[in-house]
């Protein structure tokens, strides 16, 4: 199974300040297709997951362009430029390229 | 607008079984695969098991395989989870999403507790 490995768990961040969390992934998630299936998702506490970017740097509608997803391969960072009080959450990391699907194990973003 | 609403949770014993269902609207449903999700108390997201749009490929994590069938009824819009020999390991809140992740229920608690 595809094992993704998040950094930082945990990660204190000002208003304001940039952060980025890492997802690597213990094997290629490109998709004999061309694309790459890797997600990320915020959980606000309390709340369902929703989605932020899809296929590695893809915006979801409606959500705000300080997220931003770059990788390739193994390698995938998701960005957040200027964090905002609402950022606050678990961010997860999900691939769908290989059977059986997996999570990684978040990264919690706290004020710090 | 997209709503998933999950029911069919709730509190069962160690070994019974249970069948969650999932009823999607504001989008076609029989056009995407659907993915079963559950998140155990205070813990992080667990992917469980995953359906192709017509059912064709079905894929299932190795700790719910052989115990949890997933199927579909594209006429009623609606996602299933059959969950037997449940353990308590399974006690979790269960979401159901579409393939890409991007909408999400609110989740139906399963308990599993003697």
């Amino acid at each position: 199974d595809v094992v993704l490995t998040q950094t930082p768990p945990t990660l204190s961040a000002t208003i304001g300040q940039s952060v980025s969390i890492s997802c690597r992934s213990s094997q290629s998630l490109l998709h004999s297709n061309g694309n790459t299936y890797l997600h990320w998702l915020l959980q606000r506490p309390g709340q369902s997951p929703q989605l932020l970017i899809y296929l590695v740097s893809r915006l979801e509608s409606g959500v705000p362009n300080r997220f931003s997803g770059s990788g390739s391969g193994t390698d995938f960072t998701l960005k957040i430029s200027g964090v905002e009080a609402e950022d606050l959450g678990v961010y997860y990391c999900v691939q769908g390229t290989h059977a059986p699907y997996t999570f990684g194990a978040g990264t919690k973003l706290e004020l710090k | 607008e997209v709503q998933l609403v999950e029911s069919g949770g709730g509190l069962v014993q160690p070994g019974r079984s249970l069948k969650l269902s999932c009823v999607a609207s504001g989008f076609t449903f029989s056009n995407y695969g659907m993915n079963w999700i559950r998140q155990a108390p205070g813990k992080g997201l667990e992917w469980v098991a995953y359906i192709s749009s017509g059912s064709s490929y079905i894929y299932y994590a190795e700790t719910v395989k052989g115990r949890f069938t997933i199927s579909r009824d594209n006429a009623k819009n609606t996602l299933y989870l059959q969950m037997t020999s449940l353990r308590s390991e399974d006690t979790a809140l269960y979401y159901c999403a579409p393939n890409r992740f991007d909408y999400w229920g609110q989740g139906v608690m399963v308990t599993v507790s003697s």
